[in-house]
């Protein structure tokens, strides 16, 4: 299987201020139909998750354009431009490239 | 708006079986992949298996493989996950998930199975 690597797997950030998490694969995510299948998602304290990002960089509806997606190949970050009290919580990664879909550990996010 | 409504959790003695089900509306169910995927006390995210839009196509974690069962009706609107064989390391929220653009983007609230004696 395909292990997602993330760091930091805590993150204490202060209000306004930016964010980043790592999120690294053991495997290219490259399929081959040249897409790359690497999402993100946000789970708040007591709520089901929710996908931010998908195929690396696309935000999903609804999602504040202070989320952003990069990365290729193996190497992948989520950034949040400037830290607002809403975006406490774990957030994961996950690839849905090769079959068997992988998350990783999950990366907690808290206020300073 | 889409919605997922997962029901039949519950607590199950080891061995025990379970059938959970989860009813979407809001979309046209028969276009869409759909998956289950797990969540353990405290831990992160586990993906359990997805199925295709005809159910021709299906697959699963090493770690339920052979005990659960995906399938879907789409008269009903309606996917299912049948779990036998049942062990403590089984006990999670289970959330049910539309796929789109190749992975979990709608989820349900999720329904609890613990399996304990």
């Amino acid at each position: 299987d395909v292990v997602m690597t993330q760091s930091p797997l805590s993150l204490p950030v202060t209000l306004g201020q930016p964010a980043s998490i790592s999120c690294r694969s053991s495997q290219s995510l490259v399929y081959s139909d040249g897409n790359t299948y690497l999402n993100w998602f946000q789970q708040r304290p007591g709520q089901s998750p929710r996908r931010l990002i998908y195929k690396v960089s696309n935000r999903d509806s609804g999602v504040p354009d202070r989320f952003s997606g990069s990365g290729s190949g193996t190497d992948f970050t989520l950034k949040i431009s400037r830290v607002e009290a809403e975006d406490v919580g774990v957030y994961y990664c996950m690839q849905g490239t090769h079959w068997r879909w992988t998350f990783g550990q999950g990366t907690k996010v808290e206020i300073k | 708006q889409v919605q997922l409504v997962e029901s039949g959790g519950g607590l199950v003695k080891p061995g025990g079986s379970l059938r959970l089900s989860c009813a979407a509306s809001g979309f046209t169910f028969s276009d869409y992949y759909m998956s289950w995927i797990r969540q353990a006390p405290g831990k992160g995210l586990e993906w359990v298996s997805y199925i295709s839009s005809s159910g021709s196509t299906i697959y699963y974690a090493d770690s339920v493989k052979g005990r659960f069962t995906i399938s879907r009706d789409n008269a009903k609107n309606s996917l299912y996950l049948q779990m036998n064989s049942l062990r403590a390391e089984d006990t999670a929220v289970y959330y049910c998930a539309r796929v789109n653009y190749g992975s979990p983007n709608d989820w349900g609230q999720g329904t609890t199975v613990t399996v304990s004696s």
